[in-house]
This record gives C-alpha cells, sequence and structure tokens, in this order.
C-alpha cells in the first residue's frame, strides 16, 4: 500500500486565487512526480523532481504553476491564479528512481 | 495526443470467468507498462508491471501480455471475483530516473456474482 500522503484532499476556490496542494513522498523516494486527472479521466503529467531539483515539466506548469520539493518538508504544487478548467484531481506519485510510481489519495480542486 | 489507449471503457464478467483487459501504445520508446487499480474516490495502486524484456509475467491471478511488434499490452485476471470490480488504468513509459508515465483513460471492470 502507498503511504504518499497529500493535503488537502478537497480545496475550492474562486477564478484568480491561488490554490496549494502538498505532498509528502515515501520514506527513501527521491523522485516525485505531479499528474493531473481531469474530468474525462485523462491523466496529464505536470512536473517531476529528483530530490530538489525539477528534471521535467510542461509549458503549462512552467507559465502558470509554482512547485517545488525542499528537503525536509513537503512538496507543493501552486498554482498562481486559477482558472475553471484548472478543476481537476491531481495526484502525487513517489518513486524510488527507475520506474515503478506509488499514487497519494489526491487534491480534488474545485475552482467555481 | 493521447500516447496510451484503452480502447474499451467498461468490461462485465461472471465471476469465476476471465477478465480481459487491452492498451495500444504509440511510442517505440516505451519499455516499462504496468497495469493500475482504482476504486472510486482512490488513488491508483500497481497491481503488476513487466519490462520490454520479456513478453509475460504472472503474479497469482494476474498476467500481463506484452506485444511489443504490436504495441499492446493486456492483463488477464483468472478466476474474477466481485471484489476486483473496480477502474483498471494501463501506464507505459520509459525506464530511467524520474520517466514520466503515460495512462490510458482507464476501463471499468464489473464482476457480477
Amino acid at each position: 500500500n502507498s503511504k504518499v500522503i497529500q493535503t488537502p484532499r478537497y480545496l475550492v476556490k474562486g477564478q484568480g486565487q491561488k490554490a496549494k496542494m502538498r505532498c509528502i513522498p515515501e520514506k527513501g523516494h527521491p523522485v516525485v512526480f505531479w499528474y493531473q486527472q481531469n474530468k474525462n479521466n485523462e491523466f496529464k503529467f505536470l512536473i517531476n523532481f529528483q530530490n530538489q531539483e525539477v528534471l521535467q515539466q510542461i509549458d503549462m506548469t512552467e507559465k502558470r504553476f509554482s512547485a517545488e520539493c525542499p528537503s525536509n518538508s513537503p512538496c507543493s504544487l501552486e498554482i498562481q491564479s486559477s482558472e475553471a478548467g484548472d478543476s481537476a484531481l491531481y495526484l502525487c506519485a513517489s518513486s524510488r528512481g527507475a520506474d515503478t510510481q506509488y499514487f497519494g489519495p489526491g487534491t480534488r480542486l474545485l475552482v467555481l | 495526443g493521447q500516447q496510451v489507449k484503452q480502447s474499451s471503457p467498461s468490461l462485465t464478467v461472471q465471476e469465476g470467468g476471465i477478465s480481459i483487459l487491452n492498451c495500444d501504445y504509440e511510442n517505440d520508446m516505451f519499455d516499462y507498462f504496468a497495469w493500475y487499480k482504482k476504486y472510486p474516490d482512490n488513488s491508483p495502486t500497481l497491481l503488476i508491471s513487466v519490462r520490454s524484456n520479456v513478453d509475460k509475467r504472472e503474479d497469482g491471478r494476474l498476467t500481463v501480455f506484452l506485444n511489443k511488434s504490436g504495441k499492446h499490452f493486456s492483463l488477464h485476471i483468472t478466476a474474477s471475483q466481485p471484489e476486483d470490480t473496480a477502474v483498471y488504468l494501463c501506464a507505459a513509459g520509459q525506464q530511467g530516473t524520474g520517466s514520466k508515465l503515460s495512462f490510458g483513460k482507464g476501463a471499468k471492470l464489473t464482476v457480477s456474482p
């Protein structure tokens, strides 16, 4: 069973507001991923980290999101100015490195 | 476009039967393939995965078949049980530190008693 912790489970924001969610990876997992699952059940990769360094991110994340994985603190993903289209389930996953990813329960964001 | 596709969004199987879930992918570079199980309001949980150096892997009632030339992999669940009812997601990616996974949209399996 996954031990990835995500908070909050649910988040409601108005358009233009910041929306911040957090993730604590499994102990010993240096790689952290963020995915967005939309209402059509499509998974979109957003960004990943190895320790504190960004490995990859998509254009949208670079422009509209702020993400970090500081040492000894939870990883975070923050939308700077929420839009209706950002309403989705945000899943954090962690990995020892090479392949298997373990997912947290997700943060369900609703932007009104 | 969608790099990993599950063409059948739902499947119903009688208890005791074999459930077969299929997945097609586009990227020739993918060499890691996985099936996740997702209950409502729960995160995806890894069921079984396989690397491209094998074409079959068994784990209890689960078997993954990989057809690299056809860019296709499948999950077979034998002796299906009502508790197998869930959404099953296939995923594929490249092995290597930090490589992201591409997911299918999922297929809802219902096992009826």
